[in-house]
């Protein structure tokens, strides 16, 4: 079944403690993306990539670090968690990035609390 | 910024079409219309797109107005699956151009 996995669905951590978020796709996908949603501010880009070793920012990068070493894994990082990156983490996936392949398709989302 | 206006809630009764709408008055020549909904707290599932002409595929239809200034998303027999958040999204094919989600339209389905 073509999807995108993530893992852990749901994290209590504490300040301070590095914590890693793995995202995975078996679509053979060269885009991926990861986004955070919180209440009324809707979903907002954290960091993509178009391709291995290709990686950049979003909107919203700071505290955040992502690596691109395979094709379908697209972890996030968290060196420092703090308090206000307590949100909805969800990995996006699309074939590409033009007309006709820039369908994006999500994971289940992490759901993060840090204390 | 949102491009789209899309209203906060919907109801519909179960079996009927549901039909949603959204204005984009600002769109460019190049940006596309897109449609997503997320079930309570799920990841977003893509629904449909399209650029000027109407476009229909299992999950819904798609109409855009001839100006292309707003269009409807159409769930021609709505069931209780259905009930979720829909989001009116507008973005042009080129290089990265993240999905950028509103409040969207909040759809409840009646039994």
């Amino acid at each position: 079944e073509a999807q995108v996995t993530q893992n852990p669905r749901y994290l209590i951590t504490v300040t301070g403690k590095k914590l890693t978020v793995t995202c995975s796709q078996n679509m053979n996908h060269e885009y991926m993306s990861w986004y955070r949603q919180d209440p009324g501010l809707g979903l907002r880009q954290i960091y993509y990539s178009m391709n291995v070793e290709v990686t950049d920012k979003g909107d919203v990068p700071e505290g955040y670090k992502v690596s691109r070493k395979e094709k379908r894994n697209f972890p996030l990082i968290l060196e420092s968690p703090s308090p206000n990156q307590t949100s909805l983490y969800f990995c996006a996936s699309s074939l590409g990035w033009d007309r006709g392949t820039d369908t994006q398709y999500f994971g289940p989302g992490t759901r993060l609390t840090v204390l | 910024d949102a491009k789209t206006t899309q209203p906060p809630s919907m109801d519909c009764a179960e079996g009927r079409a549901a039909n949603l709408p959204c204005n984009h008055s600002t769109i460019s020549g190049n940006e596309y219309v897109y449609w997503y909904r997320q079930i309570h707290s799920q990841g977003p599932q893509y629904i449909i797109h399209g650029l000027k002409n109407n476009e229909t595929n299992e999950m819904a239809s798609l109409i855009i107005t001839e100006d292309r200034k707003s269009s409807t998303l159409i769930l021609p027999h709505a069931t209780l699956r259905d009930t979720a958040v829909y989001y009116c999204i507008v973005r042009a094919h080129s290089g990265n151009t993240p999905l950028v989600f509103g409040k969207g339209t909040r759809l409840s389905v009646i039994a």
